[in-house]
């Protein structure tokens, strides 16, 4: 078993509509990173949080540590969100060592 | 600040060719990260240097691989007698030296082994 696991794999929406993307764990952890991946490889850090939420313009960032579970929300979904989301832990006996989700591919449509 | 780069963005080999990777992270981060990542996946640690020391390899990186950051900047990952299953994209990515900084990403070299 995946030592974070995402879900879901695949998601479209219409835009404007609200997202979720859920992600859990099943180590000890120091942080958790949400990131975005566009189509040709690269890598943007989106979120890096150990507690509580964060916000950044309509995506928002929970995390729930006693139930090693994170979600990442987006508000009024646009077509230019369409992109592999990423849900990445740092372990907590070796914060060099992130292990990663398989991703989320969202697809919104105009 | 030019971000993480990495060349090439492409590489299509035979078989059983070396190839090497180039990876120049932000001027001032001390850590740099070797990931591979393939279709539908998320990355893999690959390995990891603070300066120039190569600190950490995953079992994933065979004796075919070998990695160098000689004077602590740029980095390569050499792959020798390349393998199909060796196809994947190849992420680098950096870091400040301090525990828990975020990793920047650079936008990887896809490597395609025909």
């Amino acid at each position: 078993k995946n030592e974070v696991e995402q879900s879901p794999q695949n998601l479209t929406a219409q835009e404007g509509e609200f997202i979720t993307i859920n992600c859990s764990y099943s180590v000890g952890i120091s942080a958790l990173h949400w990131l975005q991946q566009h189509p040709g490889g690269g890598i943007v850090s989106l979120f890096m949080l150990s507690s509580g939420k964060k916000k950044h313009g309509r995506l928002i960032a929970t995390i729930n540590i006693q139930e090693k579970h994170s979600s990442l929300h987006i508000t009024a979904s646009h077509p230019r969100d369409s992109a592999v989301y990423i849900c990445a832990v740092s372990k907590i006996d070796n914060n060099n060592d992130m292990r990663f989700g398989a991703g989320t591919r969202l697809t919104v449509k105009p | 600040d030019t971000g993480v780069s990495q060349d090439p963005r492409h590489k299509i080999t035979k078989r059983g060719q070396n190839v090497t990777f180039r990876c120049d992270p932000i001027s001032e981060h001390n850590r740099l990260y070797w990931y591979r990542q393939t279709l539908g996946q998320g990355p893999e640690f690959l390995t990891y240097f603070q300066n120039e020391a190569q600190l950490e390899k995953s079992r994933l990186l065979s004796d075919r691989f070998s990695a160098e950051r000689p004077k602590g900047s740029f980095s390569t990952l050499e792959i020798q007698r390349t393998e199909q299953g060796d196809s994947a994209m190849y992420l680098c990515a950096s870091s400040l030296d301090s525990s828990n900084q975020p990793q920047h990403f650079g936008d990887g070299t896809r490597l395609s082994i025909l």
